[in-house]
Protein backbone atom coordinates (compact mmCIF):
# COMPACT_ATOMS: atom_id res chain seq x y z
CA UNK A 1 0.00 0.00 0.00
CA UNK A 2 1.04 3.55 -1.11
CA UNK A 3 1.92 5.51 2.48
CA UNK A 4 3.73 8.30 4.15
CA UNK A 5 4.26 6.75 7.40
CA UNK A 6 4.88 9.11 10.34
CA UNK A 7 6.56 8.26 13.76
CA UNK A 8 5.75 8.77 16.80
CA UNK A 9 1.94 9.81 16.53
CA UNK A 10 2.21 11.41 20.06
CA UNK A 11 4.87 12.82 21.17
CA UNK A 12 5.04 15.03 24.72
CA UNK A 13 8.52 16.15 25.93
CA UNK A 14 10.34 18.73 27.83
CA UNK A 15 12.43 22.34 26.71
CA UNK A 16 15.67 21.57 25.45
CA UNK A 17 15.76 17.91 24.69
CA UNK A 18 16.55 17.16 21.50
CA UNK A 19 14.01 15.21 18.97
CA UNK A 20 13.49 13.10 16.06
CA UNK A 21 10.61 12.73 14.15
CA UNK A 22 10.69 9.85 11.53
CA UNK A 23 8.92 10.52 8.23
CA UNK A 24 9.09 7.33 5.31
CA UNK A 25 7.62 7.01 1.92
CA UNK A 26 7.53 3.88 -0.27
CA UNK A 27 6.25 5.26 -3.74
CA UNK A 28 9.82 6.65 -4.47
CA UNK A 29 8.89 10.27 -4.57
CA UNK A 30 11.58 12.55 -4.95
CA UNK A 31 9.58 15.60 -3.43
CA UNK A 32 9.48 15.20 0.71
CA UNK A 33 8.71 18.33 2.63
CA UNK A 34 7.44 19.47 6.53
CA UNK A 35 4.60 21.48 7.95
CA UNK A 36 3.07 22.66 10.86
CA UNK A 37 -0.78 22.78 11.65
CA UNK A 38 -2.14 25.45 14.25
CA UNK A 39 -5.44 27.12 15.04
CA UNK A 40 -6.19 29.86 13.71
CA UNK A 41 -3.20 29.45 10.74
CA UNK A 42 -3.57 26.44 8.92
CA UNK A 43 -0.82 24.13 8.09
CA UNK A 44 2.49 26.03 6.96
CA UNK A 45 5.13 24.95 5.18
CA UNK A 46 8.91 24.23 6.90
CA UNK A 47 11.46 22.76 5.08
CA UNK A 48 10.71 20.62 2.04
CA UNK A 49 13.64 18.18 -0.37
CA UNK A 50 13.38 17.85 -4.08
CA UNK A 51 15.84 15.05 -3.83
CA UNK A 52 18.64 13.17 -2.05
CA UNK A 53 20.77 15.88 -0.05
CA UNK A 54 18.98 18.25 -1.63
CA UNK A 55 16.60 20.71 0.80
CA UNK A 56 15.64 24.02 1.35
CA UNK A 57 13.57 26.40 4.01
CA UNK A 58 9.90 26.48 3.82
CA UNK A 59 8.32 29.71 5.56
CA UNK A 60 8.79 28.95 9.49
CA UNK A 61 12.02 26.89 9.83
CA UNK A 62 13.82 28.73 12.54
CA UNK A 63 14.36 25.88 14.84
CA UNK A 64 14.24 23.20 12.72
CA UNK A 65 16.30 20.94 11.16
CA UNK A 66 15.97 18.26 8.48
CA UNK A 67 18.34 15.87 6.40
CA UNK A 68 17.55 13.79 3.04
CA UNK A 69 20.15 11.20 2.95
CA UNK A 70 18.28 8.25 1.55
CA UNK A 71 15.12 8.72 -1.15
CA UNK A 72 12.68 7.44 1.36
CA UNK A 73 12.99 8.89 4.57
CA UNK A 74 12.93 12.91 5.38
CA UNK A 75 13.38 12.96 9.57
CA UNK A 76 13.05 16.42 11.30
CA UNK A 77 14.93 16.91 14.33
CA UNK A 78 14.60 19.72 16.60
CA UNK A 79 17.87 20.11 18.29
CA UNK A 80 16.29 22.09 21.46
CA UNK A 81 12.45 22.42 21.48
CA UNK A 82 10.46 25.17 22.96
CA UNK A 83 7.60 25.51 24.20
CA UNK A 84 5.86 27.68 20.75
CA UNK A 85 7.11 24.36 18.77
CA UNK A 86 4.17 22.48 20.39
CA UNK A 87 2.07 21.80 17.29
CA UNK A 88 0.96 19.08 14.82
CA UNK A 89 3.43 18.25 12.23
CA UNK A 90 2.55 16.49 8.92
CA UNK A 91 5.16 15.08 6.64
CA UNK A 92 3.95 14.70 2.87
CA UNK A 93 5.73 13.78 -0.68
CA UNK A 94 5.18 13.85 -4.22
CA UNK A 95 6.54 12.50 -7.09
CA UNK A 96 7.85 14.74 -10.34
CA UNK A 97 9.32 18.04 -9.14
CA UNK A 98 8.41 19.29 -12.31
CA UNK A 99 5.15 17.68 -13.03
CA UNK A 100 2.07 20.12 -12.40
CA UNK A 101 -0.49 17.13 -11.95
CA UNK A 102 1.49 15.81 -9.09
CA UNK A 103 -0.63 15.00 -5.83
CA UNK A 104 0.48 15.14 -2.25
CA UNK A 105 0.33 12.78 -0.19
CA UNK A 106 0.12 13.10 3.74
CA UNK A 107 1.33 11.04 6.83
CA UNK A 108 -0.98 10.69 9.72
CA UNK A 109 0.55 13.26 11.81
CA UNK A 110 2.53 13.63 14.86
CA UNK A 111 0.95 15.37 17.95
CA UNK A 112 3.93 17.43 19.76
CA UNK A 113 3.82 18.83 22.79
CA UNK A 114 7.09 20.28 24.19
CA UNK A 115 6.20 21.58 28.02
CA UNK B 1 3.99 36.39 -0.93
CA UNK B 2 1.02 33.79 -1.74
CA UNK B 3 -1.91 34.18 0.84
CA UNK B 4 -4.58 31.50 0.34
CA UNK B 5 -8.10 32.54 2.17
CA UNK B 6 -11.51 30.15 2.71
CA UNK B 7 -14.69 31.20 3.24
CA UNK B 8 -16.44 30.32 4.87
CA UNK B 9 -14.40 28.64 8.40
CA UNK B 10 -17.66 26.56 9.24
CA UNK B 11 -20.92 25.71 7.88
CA UNK B 12 -23.35 23.43 8.98
CA UNK B 13 -25.79 21.93 6.82
CA UNK B 14 -29.22 19.51 6.52
CA UNK B 15 -28.10 15.92 4.40
CA UNK B 16 -29.06 16.11 0.55
CA UNK B 17 -27.94 20.13 0.21
CA UNK B 18 -25.69 20.91 -2.24
CA UNK B 19 -22.95 23.06 -1.49
CA UNK B 20 -19.87 25.39 -2.16
CA UNK B 21 -17.30 26.11 -0.64
CA UNK B 22 -14.92 29.18 -1.51
CA UNK B 23 -10.64 29.42 -1.63
CA UNK B 24 -9.09 32.64 -2.71
CA UNK B 25 -5.04 33.06 -4.01
CA UNK B 26 -3.27 36.45 -4.45
CA UNK B 27 -1.11 35.28 -6.56
CA UNK B 28 -2.39 34.08 -9.81
CA UNK B 29 0.97 32.37 -10.86
CA UNK B 30 0.44 29.12 -9.36
CA UNK B 31 1.03 25.13 -11.21
CA UNK B 32 -1.93 23.69 -9.83
CA UNK B 33 -4.32 23.83 -6.86
CA UNK B 34 -5.42 20.94 -4.64
CA UNK B 35 -8.60 20.12 -2.76
CA UNK B 36 -8.05 18.33 0.48
CA UNK B 37 -9.93 16.37 3.24
CA UNK B 38 -9.00 16.23 7.06
CA UNK B 39 -10.84 14.28 9.43
CA UNK B 40 -10.33 15.49 13.18
CA UNK B 41 -7.15 13.56 14.38
CA UNK B 42 -5.97 12.46 10.64
CA UNK B 43 -3.97 13.65 7.69
CA UNK B 44 -4.68 15.12 4.93
CA UNK B 45 -6.50 13.48 1.97
CA UNK B 46 -5.96 14.89 -1.85
CA UNK B 47 -9.51 15.16 -2.95
CA UNK B 48 -8.86 16.97 -6.60
CA UNK B 49 -6.26 18.46 -8.20
CA UNK B 50 -6.63 21.01 -10.91
CA UNK B 51 -3.84 21.76 -12.77
CA UNK B 52 -3.22 26.26 -14.01
CA UNK B 53 -4.06 25.29 -17.46
CA UNK B 54 -7.39 23.45 -16.50
CA UNK B 55 -10.64 25.23 -15.43
CA UNK B 56 -12.39 22.09 -13.56
CA UNK B 57 -12.13 19.01 -12.24
CA UNK B 58 -14.74 16.28 -11.21
CA UNK B 59 -14.99 12.87 -8.79
CA UNK B 60 -18.16 11.55 -8.47
CA UNK B 61 -20.33 14.18 -6.20
CA UNK B 62 -17.10 16.81 -5.99
CA UNK B 63 -16.32 19.38 -8.66
CA UNK B 64 -13.79 22.02 -8.44
CA UNK B 65 -13.22 24.93 -10.53
CA UNK B 66 -10.45 26.83 -10.87
CA UNK B 67 -10.40 30.63 -11.97
CA UNK B 68 -6.82 31.46 -12.02
CA UNK B 69 -7.28 35.22 -13.33
CA UNK B 70 -9.35 36.23 -10.30
CA UNK B 71 -7.74 34.20 -7.75
CA UNK B 72 -10.40 31.95 -7.05
CA UNK B 73 -11.61 28.48 -7.00
CA UNK B 74 -15.01 26.59 -5.50
CA UNK B 75 -15.22 22.64 -4.25
CA UNK B 76 -18.93 21.60 -5.16
CA UNK B 77 -20.66 19.00 -3.30
CA UNK B 78 -23.40 17.84 -4.57
CA UNK B 79 -26.13 15.60 -2.73
CA UNK B 80 -24.39 16.10 0.72
CA UNK B 81 -24.28 13.30 3.41
CA UNK B 82 -22.83 13.09 6.66
CA UNK B 83 -20.26 11.38 6.01
CA UNK B 84 -18.94 14.42 4.46
CA UNK B 85 -18.31 16.16 7.68
CA UNK B 86 -14.84 17.29 7.40
CA UNK B 87 -12.59 20.23 7.24
CA UNK B 88 -11.80 20.75 3.69
CA UNK B 89 -8.85 22.65 3.07
CA UNK B 90 -7.11 23.98 -0.62
CA UNK B 91 -3.77 24.28 -1.26
CA UNK B 92 -1.63 26.35 -3.84
CA UNK B 93 1.67 24.80 -5.79
CA UNK B 94 3.18 28.45 -6.36
CA UNK B 95 6.27 31.03 -6.65
CA UNK B 96 9.03 28.58 -6.17
CA UNK B 97 7.73 25.44 -7.62
CA UNK B 98 8.15 23.29 -4.21
CA UNK B 99 6.62 25.97 -1.92
CA UNK B 100 3.26 24.99 -1.11
CA UNK B 101 0.06 27.14 0.39
CA UNK B 102 -2.41 26.33 2.54
CA UNK B 103 -5.65 28.23 3.64
CA UNK B 104 -7.22 27.66 7.44
CA UNK B 105 -9.87 25.20 6.12
CA UNK B 106 -13.78 25.03 6.19
CA UNK B 107 -15.04 22.81 8.78
CA UNK B 108 -18.30 21.56 7.22
CA UNK B 109 -20.79 19.31 9.32
CA UNK B 110 -23.76 17.61 7.53
CA UNK B 111 -26.94 17.14 10.01
CA UNK B 112 -28.86 13.46 9.33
Amino acid sequence: EAQVTQNPRYLITVTGKKLTVTCSQNMNHEYMSWYRQDPGLGLRQIYYSMNVEVTDKGDVPEGYKVSRKEKRNFPLILESPSPNQTSLYFCASSSKTGATNEKLFFGSGTQLSVL
Amino acid sequence: KQEVTQIPAALSVPEGENLVLNCSFTDSAIYNLQWFRQDPGKGLTSLLLIQSSQREQTSGRLNASLDKSSGRSTLYIAASQPGDSATYLCAVRGGNFNKFYFGSGTKLNVKP
